[in-house]
């Protein structure tokens, strides 16, 4: 079966340090990963998705970027973190039709 | 970004009734999913749909997908306090998923 590790869980970051968050998956190859931001509990915003290595489509222009330098993992990075960075962000895996299955979360607090 | 109608925003419910939610869009989607999270974690698969006008059921809750393509509904009898919590719809395009903002359910025990 596929799995999805994320860590850390929580994070407590000061405005302008760097971020990075990093999404492994096991069980599978090639996969089809996401990067979704939630803000209060409510509505997720797709951040980035990877249909492979080196490959990475930004949805929202931000402070983010997104890298992909494996097959099964995805990074989330900021050079320097903003208050509105602060939110629950989650990695998820498409698997096949068409159903995305995600990971348990980070919860980053920009202080 | 693109997001789906999704309706009631939140419910306050007594324990045993059933509860019903639903998304609209003013897209055709061809896959139609139901998630549930609860807090402090990811969205768990509820229920996916494929075809229009299917009908799918997992233990008390039940889900449709509409026969114009751009609406689905999900229903949940009985409900119980572990039904707490934030359910989502989303329709599939493009090798993403579109989203509602969430139905907010607690029940009453």
């Amino acid at each position: 079966s596929q799995t999805i590790h994320q860590w850390p869980a929580t994070l407590v970051q000061p405005v302008g340090s760097p971020l990075s968050l990093e999404c492994t998956v096991e069980g599978t190859s090639n996969p089809n990963l996401y990067w979704y931001r939630q803000a209060a509990g409510r509505g997720l915003q797709l951040l980035f998705y990877s249909v492979g290595i080196g490959q990475i489509s930004s949805e929202v222009p931000q402070n983010l970027s997104a890298s992909r330098p494996q097959d099964r993992q995805f990074i989330l990075s900021s050079k320097k973190l903003l208050l509105s960075d602060s939110g629950f962000y989650l990695c998820a895996l498409r698997r096949s039709q068409d159903i995305q299955y995600f990971g348990a979360g980070t919860r980053l607090s920009v202080l | 970004g693109q997001q789906l109608n999704q309706s009631p925003q939140s419910m306050f419910i007594q324990e045993g009734e059933d509860v019903s939610m639903n998304c609209t869009s003013s897209s055709i989607f061809n896959t139609w999913l139901w998630y549930k999270q609860d807090p402090g974690e990811g969205p768990v698969l509820l229920i996916a749909l494929y075809k229009a006008g299917e009908l799918t059921s997992n233990g008390r809750l039940t889900a449709q997908f509409g026969i114009t393509r751009k609406d689905s509904f999900l229903n949940i009898s009985a409900s119980i306090p572990s039904d707490v919590g934030i359910y989502f719809c989303a329709g599939h395009v493009n090798r993403k998923l579109i989203w509602g903002l969430g139905t907010s359910l607690a029940v009453n025990p």
